[in-house]
């Protein structure tokens, strides 16, 4: 079964610094997709960013970036010019690519809590 | 403007009463979702929807009940048999329901047992 890990429950940066949050995930799977979703306060998931595994070049959106290692199953999102409104809980998710519904579900790790330093 | 709408934001369950909490969106996607969210813990699959009038189990259904009738509208009840229903839920939808397709979220609500 795939699962997804997420080792760092907390971080915290300083206003306008750079921060890296980690992921690994595990899977047998050739074809498969990775999320990064940032919950704030409100608890509404919001999507930051997506990787699709067949992609080699790194997805990248405004100041949020991600660094995949397909070999390492390594998937993680930095974050440039932090701003107080990044401050937030991030989970890293998988989805397989191949078939529909349950088989490609969402699967998600534990979670980061990002707290901004003014 | 397009969406996930979820209500109620708040709802309070008495011991052996059914709720019902609604998820409607009108980005035109087939595919429907609900997750729970508990403290400390990412989001476990109930229930999903790939398509109108058909509806299959994810990996923590037992305690709950879904339809999709329309296709904008994915209601979830959680039932009496639920003996711990107090979770953050979540309502998702997508285009299709292939590994290719985003997910997209409502705002949630939160159920609170009496």
């Amino acid at each position: 079964a795939q699962t997804v890990t997420q080792s760092q429950p907390e971080m915290s940066v300083q206003e306008a610094e750079t921060v890296t949050l980690s992921c690994t995930y595990d899977t047998s799977e050739s074809d498969y997709y990775l999320f990064w979703y940032k919950q704030p306060p409100s608890r509404q998931m919001i999507l930051v960013i997506r990787q699709e595994a067949y992609k080699q070049q790194n997805a990248t959106e405004n100041r949020f970036s991600v660094n995949f290692q397909k070999a390492a199953k390594s998937f993680s999102l930095k974050i440039s010019d932090s701003q107080l409104g990044d401050a937030a809980m991030y989970f890293c998710a998988y989805r397989g690519g191949l078939g529909g519904g349950a088989t490609n579900k969402l699967i998600f790790g534990t979670g980061t809590l990002l707290a901004v330093q003014p | 403007d397009g969406g996930i709408t979820q209500s109620p934001k708040y709802l309070f369950r008495k011991e052996g009463q059914n709720v019902t909490l609604s998820c409607e969106q009108n980005l035109n996607h087939d595919a429907m979702y609900w997750y729970r969210q508990d403290p400390g813990q990412g989001l476990r699959l109930i229930y999903y929807s790939q398509i109108v009038n058909d509806f299959q189990k994810g990996d923590i259904a037992e305690g709950y009940s879904v339809s999709r009738e329309k296709k904008e509208s994915f209601p979830l009840t959680v039932t009496s048999a639920q003996k711990n229903p107090t979770a953050f839920y979540l309502c998702a939808s997508s285009m299709g329901g292939g590994g290719r397709e985003t997910q997209y979220f409502g705002p949630g609500t939160r159920l609170l047992v009496l």
